[in-house]
């Protein structure tokens, strides 16, 4: 099965810009999770769909972000404007029950606002 | 106020010994203890879980040892590969009610092992 895919790799922008990630989870999986990870810190939770609605989104840094799963499949996370501290690599998880574990992660999308 | 605490950057062992992992918790609601292996420009990869009702897991070379009484969680890997060298995130698990479950990282732990 495939795996979970996130786009663009790699994403320079500059500050006051708006960046778009994009997650494409394991079909089937109902659970979906955006994380981030800022240089050599702890990777953090920013939010948790199951399939198109929000459970929690007690991570989110603030409203310049704005996550959506559009139908239940695919998710963007939508950053306007971008910061500096906004640089970081954003990760995608998804998982097909809601047990705290067994997520799979995507490869990440590293963020550079410059 | 981190709750998952990773206090070693980075570990260096010979291959065919043992690495131990190290990893301290503060939130004793944590019910699910998790490692996870990162290679460069990859996502995490799930490596082993133990119950926090339980003292011990294994699998292969891995066997994660938890320590409820100090908040304290260990990753041994024996013996030592050149493969496994990355980092390893600890990661604990919380459920905060209806349906939500979160992880909670520590900062990771860089191991190198040399042949």
């Amino acid at each position: 099965e495939a795996g979970v895919t996130q786009f663009p790799s790699h994403s320079v922008i500059e500050k006051g810009q708006t960046v778009t990630l994009r997650c494409d989870p394991i079909s089937g999986h109902d659970n979906l999770y955006w994380y981030r990870r800022v240089m050599g810190k702890e990777i953090k939770f920013l939010l948790h769909f199951v399939k198109e609605s929000k459970q929690d989104e007690s991570g989110m840094p603030n409203n310049r972000f704005l996550a959506e799963r559009t139908g239940g499949t695919y998710s963007t996370l939508k950053v306007q404007p971008a910061e500096l501290e906004d640089s970081g690599v954003y990760f995608c998880a998804s998982s097909q029950e809601n047990r705290g574990w067994g997520y799979t992660f995507g490869s990440g999308t590293r963020l550079t606002v410059v | 106020d981190q709750q998952v605490k990773q206090n070693s950057p980075s570990l260096s062992v010979q291959e065919g010994r043992i690495s131990i992992l190290n990893c301290d918790y503060t939130n004793s609601m944590f019910d699910y203890f998790l490692w996870y292996k990162k290679y460069p420009a990859e996502g995490p990869t799930f490596l082993i879980s133990i119950s926090s009702i339980k003292d011990k897991n294994e699998d292969g070379r891995f066997t994660v040892f938890l320590n409820k009484s100090a908040k304290h969680l260990s990753l041994h890997i024996v013996p030592s590969q050149p493969g496994d060298s990355a980092v390893y995130f600890c990661a604990a698990s919380e459920y905060s009610g209806g349906s939500n479950y979160k992880l909670t990282f520590g900062k990771g732990t860089l191991l190198t092992v040399n042949p």
